[in-house]
C-alpha cells in the first residue's frame, strides 16, 4: 500500500537558519503530493502542493519539489522564522481505483516537528 | 468566511457511552472525511463520504459511525466498542474526490475518556 516516511523530529533551529525536512513516499501509481502545517491546538493547513513529476511547490517562502526518480518531495526554506514552529506533515492522495473503489485519501507521514528559537 | 466548522472543542466520554463529534462546512465541497490523530502517528482515516447518503469506511473505522444526510454536515459518533477513543479527530472536506484537490481541515476536536 501507499506510505509516507518523514525524518523524525524534533528538529531545533536558530532563527534564519535553512530549513529541510526530508519527505519520501512509495505508491502504486503517480500520487499528488502535499505538505501541511499544524500549529498547537489547530486543524491542519494546506502549505503546498505539486500534482506531477519535477512539479515544484511553493508558498511563504517553503518549496518542494516532486522528484519521482527518488520518490521524494523534500521541504525547504531558506530562513527559517520563530513563528515557523509547528508540525510539518507530508501527504500523498492517489486517483481512486476503478477496481477497488474508493475516493480520494491521503495517506499522511507521521508529522515533523519543528521548533525556531531567536 | 467559509471553512469547517468541528464542536465541541474538547469531548469527555464516560465509560459505555456514546458521542457525536459535529462537523459543519460552508464549502460547498462534495467530499468529507474523518481522521484520527494520535501522538507520533500522522493522520489515520476513520471514514470518508463523497456525495450525500453515501459513506466508505477508511483504514480504522471499527468502534466509528457516521451519517452524511446532508451535503454540509457529517458527524461522527464514537461507540462504546472503541475502545480507546481518546485522541484528538479531525474534519476535512474537498470540492471532488480526485487527488488534485487539497482537503481543507477544521480545527479539531478532542476527545477525552473520564
Amino acid at each position: 500500500g501507499d506510505s509516507v516516511t518523514q525524518m523524525e523530529g524534533p528538529v531545533t533551529l536558530s532563527e534564519e537558519a535553512f530549513l529541510t525536512i526530508n519527505c519520501t513516499y512509495t505508491a502504486t501509481g503517480y500520487p499528488s503530493l502535499f505538505w501541511y502545517v499544524q500549529y498547537p491546538g489547530e486543524g491542519l493547513q494546506l502549505l503546498l502542493k505539486a500534482t506531477k513529476a519535477d512539479d515544484k511547490g511553493s508558498n511563504k517562502g517553503f518549496e518542494a519539489t516532486y522528484r519521482k526518480e527518488t520518490t521524494s518531495f523534500h521541504l525547504e526554506k531558506g530562513s527559517v522564522q520563530v513563528s515557523d514552529s509547528a508540525v510539518y506533515f507530508c501527504a500523498l492522495s492517489e486517483l481512486p481505483s476503478i477496481l477497488t473503489g474508493g475516493g480520494n485519501k491521503l495517506t499522511f507521514g507521521t508529522g515533523t516537528q519543528l521548533k525556531v528559537e531567536l | 468566511d467559509g471553512g469547517i466548522t468541528q464542536s465541541p472543542k474538547y469531548l469527555f466520554r464516560k465509560e459505555g457511552q456514546n458521542v457525536t463529534l459535529s462537523c459543519e462546512q460552508n464549502l460547498n465541497h462534495d467530499a468529507m472525511y474523518w481522521y484520527r490523530q494520535d501522538p507520533g502517528q500522522g493522520l489515520r482515516l476513520i471514514y470518508y463520504s463523497q456525495i450525500v447518503n453515501d459513506f466508505q469506511k477508511g483504514d480504522i473505522a471499527e468502534g466509528y459511525s457516521v451519517s452524511r444526510e446532508k451535503k454540509e454536515s457529517f458527524p461522527l459518533t464514537v461507540t462504546s466498542a472503541q475502545k480507546n477513543p481518546t485522541a484528538f479527530y479531525l474534519c476535512a472536506s474537498s470540492i471532488v474526490a480526485t487527488p488534485n484537490q487539497p482537503q481543507h481541515f477544521g480545527d479539531g476536536t478532542r476527545l477525552s475518556i473520564l
